[in-house]
């Protein structure tokens, strides 16, 4: 089966200050893909990043970058610089194959609150 | 605009009646998606589209049912069979089912009475 384990229920930092969010999970597929996505108070998931199994290149977006590492299983997720409109929930989601189709398996969800 | 749309934003279900939540896109999209979330859990596959006329199960469809008469709707159904159904309902779609991103809906909250 696959999972995904997001050990941090809930983080609460100061503005300005970099937070990474961790991102673990579990695939027999040799081939996949990673997601983030952001649900703020409003309810909405907000799609972030997609990335494949075979590009394990970091990447960076503005005050958001993501660190994958296949040999550990992990695609972490770090805001720098954080600030309060980053207060949200992040989810890490792996797809997985079946029936010939894809579904996402998310993991259960890190609540970031930044304060003022 | 485009994008997907889900109403109503709340939904209130008494015992024993059946309710539909309503999920539209005008993405063009092929594949369409239903999810439930409970507080402090991650989402869970309702059922799923890949196309047209087509429709699966996912994790926790009993108690569901769902229809795709058209590309850019696919409604869910809350029957009586589902005893527990206050959760937050969420709708998403992808270009297509295989491997793309999949964008979300703002999502219905069902209470019941």
């Amino acid at each position: 089966a696959q999972k995904v384990t997001q050990a941090q229920t809930e983080i609460s930092v100061v503005e300005k200050e970099d937070v990474t969010l961790d991102c673990v999970y579990e695939t027999r597929d040799t081939t996949y893909y990673l997601f983030w996505y952001k649900q703020p108070p409003s309810g909405e998931l907000v799609f972030l990043i997609r990335r494949n199994s075979f590009d394990e290149q970091n990447e960076i977006s503005g005050r958001y970058s993501w660190n994958f590492q296949k040999s550990t299983s992990s695609f972490n997720f770090t805001i720098t610089a954080s600030q309060v409109v980053d207060s949200a929930v992040y989810f890490c989601a792996l797809s997985e194959a079946q029936g010939g189709s894809e579904k996402l398996v998310f993991g259960k969800g890190t609540k970031l609150t930044v304060n003022p | 605009d485009g994008g997907i749309t889900q109403s109503p934003k709340y939904l209130f279900r008494k015992e024993g009646q059946n309710v539909t939540l309503s999920c539209e896109q005008n993405l063009n999209h092929d594949a369409m998606y239903w999810y439930r979330q409970d507080p402090g859990q991650g989402l869970r596959l309702i059922y799923y589209s890949q196309i047209v006329n087509d429709f699966q199960k996912g994790d926790i469809a009993e108690g569901y049912s769902v229809s795709r008469e058209k590309k850019e709707s696919f409604p869910l159904t809350v029957t009586s069979a589902q005893k527990n159904p206050t959760a937050f309902y969420l709708c998403a779609s992808s270009r297509t089912a295989a491997r793309e991103t999949q964008y979300f809906g703002p999502g219905t909250r069902l209470l019941v009475l």
